[in-house]
Parts: C-alpha cells; structure tokens; sequence
C-alpha cells in the first residue's frame, strides 16, 4: 500500500501571503511510461465534499484560480496557495491514484 | 454538469448490513467509474471501491470480504453495501465520479454531498 504522509498538519498564513503544503508517498508514483505523476490534490471546506484542485500533480482543474498551483515528481509534491484569500480556508487533502487508491491524513489551512 | 446524491439510513446496528444508494443527475454512466469513498475523523478519507460503467469492481482489500457495489444504469444509481458492521465503520459515506483512463480509474471529480452514518444498537 501507498501511504500518503503531508506536512505540516495545521498551517496558519496571513491574506495575501502564500501557503505551501507537502506531501510525501511511500513509493514513486510516477508512471514511467508516459511520465505522469499519478497525485491529485482536493480542497474541502467546511461541511462540505472535497473538492479536486489539481490532477497530475500540477495540471489545474477547470474553474480553479491560477494562485494554486501544484509541483513535485516521484514521491514528493508541493501544493502552493499564492496571495491567499478568505475563502481559501479549508483542508487540503493529497490522493494517489498509481496503485490502488490512497489519501493524505490533510492540512488545516487558516488565516 | 454532474450531480450525485447520497441516500439512505443514517442509523445502522452493529453486526448489521450497511446499504446506500447513489443518485447520477445530468451526466452519463457510460465514460466513467463510479466510486464509494468515507470519511471519519479516525481514519481520514478512505476509498472503498468502484465500479465500471460495464459492472467490473475494485474494492479496498481491508474491506473488501464486506463490500459490495452494483450498477443500476437505467435508474442512474449505483449502490454500496457493506455487511456486518462495527462502530469503526461509522463515518460521512461520500459517492463520487472518477475519470477513467486507457487502463484505470484516476481521480475524482465529482463528489456527492455526503451522508452520515451512525452504529449504534
């Protein structure tokens, strides 16, 4: 089993400024054959479903504002929040999707 | 765009059989999966299983001598059950949409509001 392990668990950042939030698989998810980095990264506020951010490791999902941005190959990947908003508040949460299927424990972000 | 909703008893007594249905409003079964994923405070989120528009599953081996999912494409649902149940399988009970690729599942991209439920005799 891939375990996903993110850091830091609890992150406090001022508006405007940026959020940086890592995660670390166990193992490479990395598909050599066509060099994709098999993570995505969701959102989830308060009383409500996650949400998907980024797939691919970096590749934004439609809608989704270009202060996010996702970066990272093998086993460890940053998920950046630039000029971060109010309604940026939430856990992110890392999901591998190379073998079988698999979450980060998540990461409080608050203002 | 797609809707998903979560339905069924909030309440299930230990040693029980847990039974949800998921609803598929404004979008089609045929080009993706359809996936059970949970959500307790203990455990994180937890992907349960999935199953192909043509009906082949994948369930979690920590779960899967338990679980079960099926297809009803002409009613646009899908279904979980998960037998004999214990307070560790309390949780938000999430149906979510995974886009499919050349030779799996990925991610998903659609998620249902999410249903709580409860063990408890």
């Amino acid at each position: 089993d891939i375990v996903m392990t993110q850091s830091p668990d609890s992150l406090a950042v001022s508006l405007g400024e940026r959020a940086t939030i890592n995660c670390k698989s166990s193992q490479s998810v990395l598909y050599s054959s066509n060099n994709k980095n098999y993570l995505a990264w969701y959102q989830q506020k308060a009383g409500q479903p996650p949400k998907l951010i980024i797939k691919w490791a970096s590749t934004r999902e439609s809608g989704v504002p270009d202060r996010f941005s996702g970066s990272g190959s093998g086993t460890d990947f940053t998920l950046t929040i630039n000029s971060l908003q109010a309604e940026d508040v939430a856990v992110y949460y890392c999901q591998q999707y190379y073998s079988s299927y698999s979450f980060g424990q998540g990461t409080n972000l608050e203002i | 765009q797609v809707q998903l909703q979560e339905s069924g008893p909030g309440l299930v007594k230990p040693s029980e059989t847990l039974s949800l249905t998921c609803t598929v409003s404004g979008g089609s079964f045929t080009s993706h999966s359809w996936s059970w994923v949970r959500q307790s405070p203990g455990k994180g989120l937890e992907w349960i299983g999935h199953i192909s528009y043509s009906g082949s599953t994948n369930y979690n081996p920590s779960l899967k001598s338990r679980v079960t999912i099926s297809l009803d494409t002409s009613e646009s649902q899908f279904s979980l059950t998960l037998s004999s149940v214990t307070a560790a399988d309390a949780a938000v009970y999430y149906c979510a949409r995974m886009i499919v690729g050349v030779t799996k599942p990925y991610y998903f991209d659609s998620w249902g509001q999410g249903t709580l439920v409860t063990v408890s005799s």
